[in-house]
């Protein structure tokens, strides 16, 4: 079937407005992951879903991260209060089992926080 | 800090040479590697897996070798074209089971 989609594909936000990101992973995949990647590194681990059930959150930079899968499908990154440092590429990415899979990335959603 | 890391930040070969990319990493608990390319404004693609129990694995056009003596891996792309060139990302399966730890990427850049 299609891929992970994510939306919007860019955004740009005031200091201080909040923000959702969404990611819609590959039908069925049990498993879903919050990556955050600044420019020019590799993207860092936010958060881990398996269905709707948040297991890790460790990677979430302050507690102006949350993230939720009410359903276990579709998930939604908010950021509250959008900080300049928050600029970055968030990347979504879901795998068929729990562990050590295959996690199969979205195109990502460039942030801008001005 | 960071236990996944690349040895050369770029790479440049001419179309139909074969090229390498190498990364190291400090975890001897490490079991499971993956290989990503990212092309510009896209996220990682994967290209190709290995666990700790084998020492190579092969794909179309790609090789993966680890070295767990000396913590090692590579990747290898046979005759490279154009469309090989992306920033390539080695990633290891933290402690967790589940979480990718991603290294800084190398640029590989393929002239005519």
């Amino acid at each position: 079937g299609a891929g992970v989609s994510q939306s919007p594909r860019y955004k740009v936000a005031k200091r201080g407005q909040d923000v959702a990101l969404r990611c819609d992973p590959i039908s069925g995949h049990v498993s879903l992951f919050w990556y955050q990647q600044a420019l020019g590194q590799g993207p860092e681990f936010l958060t881990y879903f398996q269905n709707e059930a948040q297991l890790d959150k460790s990677g979430l930079p302050s507690d102006r991260f949350f993230a939720e899968r009410p359903e276990g499908s579709v998930s939604t990154l908010k950021i509250q209060r959008t900080q300049q440092e928050d600029s970055a590429v968030y990347l979504c990415a879901s795998s068929f089992g729990p562990a050590e899979e295959t996690q199969y990335f979205g195109p990502g959603t460039r942030l801008l926080v001005l | 800090g960071e236990s996944v890391g690349l040895h050369l930040p770029t790479l440049s070969v001419q179309e139909g040479d074969n090229s390498i990319i190498n990364c190291a990493y400090s975890n001897s608990a490490s079991d499971y590697f993956i290989w990503y390319k990212q092309e510009s404004g896209k996220g990682p693609q994967f290209i190709i897996d290995i666990r700790s129990n084998m020492d190579k694995r092969q794909g179309q056009r790609v090789t993966v070798l680890l070295n767990k003596t000396v913590k090692h891996l590579s990747l290898q792309i046979a005759a490279t074209q154009p469309g090989d060139s992306a920033v390539y990302f080695c990633a290891e399966i933290l402690n967790s089971g589940y979480a990718l730890n991603f290294g800084k990427g190398t640029s590989l850049l393929v002239t005519p």
